[in-house]
């Protein structure tokens, strides 16, 4: 199970925003690595593809988001939050698999 | 650049059946796994398969064990999803994505194939 909080956000453009993302299981892998992905849906887009391996920014994704956390507490960061960012965020285990599962998504919207 | 393309969407009715495709370009097909995820309205993203690069490395959830099936061909760069018995839960719009295969996520996804099951 991957529970996220907060389920809703409403931030202000410029400021920062943070979602938690706490598997029931450690992600840790015997090689060090932290296996759990983020995404982002937008409004009536599919989602893509935001970091990877908890920290790792997938190709094209802005420097203001950034993921961090390890085992069983992982977070998402966006540090300046702009209009172009909203949409529901999705953590997701791609280790202890199948099934690989999403966390319930966290709505960002803007103020 | 790299596409993904899911046809086969439409209305059926309940315990009735359909097959989504999803078909790709510009890159090594068979060197992949595809999944297919769903997202149900006012629900959020939840994964329904995988289609290894082998047959036998074809898994699904439990939701959809015995009910649905998914397979590739390699030749035709196309991956398939075979959904029967289908309920009213199972209406969603469902996305084929490329994993890609470096601990890297779902890097690319497709444009989506509305399903829905309604009498």
């Amino acid at each position: 199970v991957m529970t996220q909080a907060p389920l809703s956000l409403s931030v202000t453009p410029g400021e920062p925003a943070s979602i938690s993302c706490r598997p029931s299981q450690s992600l840790l892998h015997s090689n060090g690595k932290n296996y759990l992905d983020w995404y982002l849906q937008k409004p009536g887009q599919s989602p893509q593809l935001l970091i990877t391996l908890a920290s790792n920014r997938a190709s094209g994704v802005p420097d203001r988001f950034s993921g961090s956390g390890s085992g069983t507490d992982f977070t998402l960061k966006i540090s300046s939050v702009e209009a172009e960012d909203v949409g529901v965020y999705y953590c997701m285990q791609p280790l202890h698999v199948p099934p690989y599962t999403f966390g319930q998504g966290t709505k960002l919207e803007i103020k | 650049d790299v596409q993904l393309v899911e046809s086969g969407g439409g209305l059926v009715q309940p315990g009735g059946s359909l097959r989504l495709s999803c078909t790709a370009s510009a890159f090594t097909f068979s060197d992949y796994y595809i999944h297919w995820v769903r997202r149900a309205p006012g629900k959020g993203l939840v994964w329904v398969s995988r289609v290894g690069t082998a047959v036998s490395t074809t898994s699904y959830a439990d939701s959809v064990k015995g009910r649905f099936t998914s397979s590739r061909d390699n030749a035709k760069n196309t991956v398939y999803l075979q959904l029967n018995s289908l309920r009213m839960e199972d209406t969603a719009v469902y996305y084929c994505a490329r994993d890609s295969m470096r601990g890297g996520g779902f890097d690319y996804w497709g444009q989506g194939a509305l399903v829905t099951v309604s009498s």
